[in-house]
Formats: C-alpha cells, sequence, structure tokens
C-alpha cells in the first residue's frame, strides 16, 4: 500500500518549458488535491477533484491546469513554466473532503526549479 | 475571509522542556482545525484533529473559539518531535487553508 505516489521527485525546468506532474493514490480516495509550499507562505491550494470526473479552482491556480485521469490519478500541468513557479508540489487524497473524518493523505513531494 | 496564522517560524527547545506552538484563525463560521506534522524525510501527515480530543505522541490541542486559537502543547519535547508543524483549518468541504508552518528543534 504505497498511498499517494507523485513522479517526478525533482525537476529543473526552464522558462516557457512545460511539464506534467503525476499523482496516484492506491486508498480509493474520491477526492484529491494539489498543493504548492513555499517558504513562509505554507502550503496553498492549486487545484482540487472532488471526486472523479470533476475538477475546481483552488486559491492559486494562475498557470497551471489539471486533468483527473481516473479515480486513482490526477495530473497537473504547467503549460508555460515561470520562475514564480518554483516551488515544492505536493498532492494529496482524501476519502471526501478534507473534513475530520476524512482527513488527507499527502505524496512525498515534487520539487520543481524554473531558471 | 479564513485565515490561519502561526507567528513563530521557529521554535527551539531543549529536551525535557515544555514546547507551544502556537495557532490562530479568523473564521466566521464553525471551524475544523487540524495539526499536520512533517518529520525529515518524511511526507507530510495529520497529527492531531481538534474534534477528537486526543493525545497523539503527548501532544494536545484544544479548541478555544473565544480566542480563536488551537494552540499545540507538549510537556516535555523529545528529539524526535523536531519537525515542521502546520496548523490547518477546514473551512468548505475541499478547501483546507494553512497556515506558514513552525519549524521545532529539541535540542539534547
Amino acid at each position: 500500500n504505497a498511498g499517494v505516489t507523485q513522479t517526478p521527485k525533482f525537476q529543473v525546468l526552464k522558462t516557457g518549458q512545460s511539464m506534467t506532474l503525476q499523482c496516484a493514490q492506491d486508498m480509493n480516495h474520491n477526492s484529491m488535491y494539489w498543493y504548492r509550499q513555499d517558504p513562509g507562505m505554507g502550503l496553498r491550494l492549486i487545484y482540487y477533484s472532488a471526486s472523479e470526473g470533476t475538477t475546481d479552482k483552488g486559491e492559486v491556480p494562475n498557470g497551471y491546469n489539471v486533468s483527473r485521469l481516473n479515480k486513482r490519478e490526477f495530473s497537473l500541468r504547467l503549460e508555460s513554466a515561470a520562475p514564480s513557479q518554483t516551488s515544492v508540489y505536493f498532492c494529496a487524497s482524501s476519502e471526501r473532503g478534507g473534513s475530520h473524518n476524512s482527513p488527507l493523505h499527502f505524496g512525498n513531494g515534487t520539487r520543481l526549479t524554473v531558471t | 475571509a479564513q485565515r490561519v496564522t502561526q507567528p513563530e517560524k521557529l521554535l527551539s527547545v531543549f529536551k525535557g522542556a515544555p514546547v507551544e506552538l502556537k495557532c490562530n484563525y479568523s473564521y466566521s463560521g464553525s471551524p475544523e482545525l487540524f495539526w499536520y506534522v512533517q518529520y525529515s524525510r518524511q511526507r507530510l501527515q495529520l497529527l492531531l484533529r481538534h474534534i477528537s480530543r486526543e493525545s497523539i505522541k503527548g501532544f494536545t490541542a484544544d479548541l478555544n473559539k473565544g480566542e480563536t486559537s488551537f494552540h499545540l502543547k507538549k510537556p516535555f519535547a523529545q528529539e524526535e518531535d523536531s519537525a515542521m508543524y502546520y496548523c490547518a483549518l477546514n473551512w468548505s468541504d475541499y478547501k483546507l487553508s494553512f497556515g506558514a508552518g513552525t519549524t521545532v528543534t529539541v535540542r539534547a
């Protein structure tokens, strides 16, 4: 039982390049999330998927797109990377929402640097 | 608007000393609050949820609605408590707001 798996672990991009961050969970969770972690700012929600087939914007969606490929997989795409997107990206999942009965389970993170 | 504030970026304590991590929130509704922890080289994980009123790894946290606080406390810190701690507020079904985090270092 791997929980939430993210790939890649590290990535360096040049400004303007594109890439997709992959996330998969094996806990049969309905909801999945993408967060970015920046020093002094904590984690900020980029996009979430309440259930298979739905996606919604979070707090900082600009410059990103997402795809909920199936119940297990939720990918994050940077179409034209910018230095401001240098961050650590975390994928998370929960059974349903993020309430007391359904806490978030996180992946190990992807450290992205845009030069 | 909802907001979570952790005023201390860094906290250093000696082993065996008490430790308290401060968390204040602003939210007009009924709050659901959590503490998440990230140990070195491990993934972020849930430590406590306020509704459980439980003690996990010796840590407790009490929700004080009057002071809008949810401080995390442990009477005797251990070296293995060194980690990054995040306070989080669930303000909508799928939206969790995190504080900026507090890095705790427990010195021998």
